[in-house]
């Protein structure tokens, strides 16, 4: 079955501009989890959405949000963005039942720079 | 908190060398642990894992073993390939108040020379 998908792979904002990242997860995954990865910092947990419902948040400002839809696909935005926002921001799916036991999908992640 | 504390590298071995790349954790209750692996330019894909204490993981003849006295998951390969350089990830989920929640080691890349 297909993997984990997101849009676009990459992109280039400017300081103060807002972006928009994609992710359609696993077929019949209803859980989607949404990490940022900088060389500084490491992975980290941005938020989980299960069901359409924000299930689990780290501990990121306002400025990142995101949203689930009925098809389980995810968006995540992020507002005013700073420099330091630049880095992949990767989307792992499960089918989030079994919560803490189950294997993470990840998809190929979405490379922002900002400028 | 939940922690992942893992050796960051880099490492550098020969090919056909042994591979041991430690991991140990703090958590409350009972985690699952994951060893994940991200080749230049892709996202994570799991390695193995590993649910319950002394549960073994294995693949593509990678081990490691649930050590709950230790709070360790160590990950081992015998014999390593040029095709093994990769960033591999220590990670842990535990239950959150109602939901997953993972928490990744820092990384620790790996270069395998011919």
């Amino acid at each position: 079955k297909a993997g984990v998908t997101q849009t676009p792979r990459y992109l280039i904002k400017t300081r103060g501009q807002q972006v928009t990242l994609s992710c359609s997860p696993i077929s019949g995954h209803r859980s989607v989890s949404w990490y940022q990865q900088t060389p500084g910092q490491g992975l980290q947990f941005l938020f989980e959405y299960f069901s359409e419902t924000q299930r689990n948040k780290g501990n990121f400002p306002g400025r990142f949000s995101g949203r689930q839809f009925s098809n389980s696909r995810s968006e995540m935005n992020v507002s005013t963005l700073e420099l330091g926002d630049s880095a992949l921001y990767l989307c792992a799916s499960t089918y989030g039942l079994a919560p803490y036991q189950e294997t993470q999908y990840f998809g190929p992640g979405t490379r922002l720079l900002v400028l | 908190g939940d922690s992942v504390t893992q050796m960051e590298g880099p490492v550098t071995l020969s090919e056909e060398a042994c591979l041991t790349i430690n991991c140990t954790y703090t958590a409350t209750g009972y985690p699952s642990l994951f060893w994940y692996v991200q080749y230049p330019g892709e996202g994570l894909q799991l390695l193995l894992k590993a649910t319950k204490a002394d549960d073994k993981g294995s693949n593509k003849g990678f081990e490691a073993t649930y050590r709950k006295e230790t709070t360790s998951f160590h990950l081992e390969k015998g014999s390593v390939q040029v095709s093994d350089s990769a960033v591999y990830f220590c990670a842990l989920s535990s239950d959150g108040n109602y939901g997953q929640n993972f928490v990744f080691g820092p990384g620790t890349r790996l270069s395998v020379l011919p």
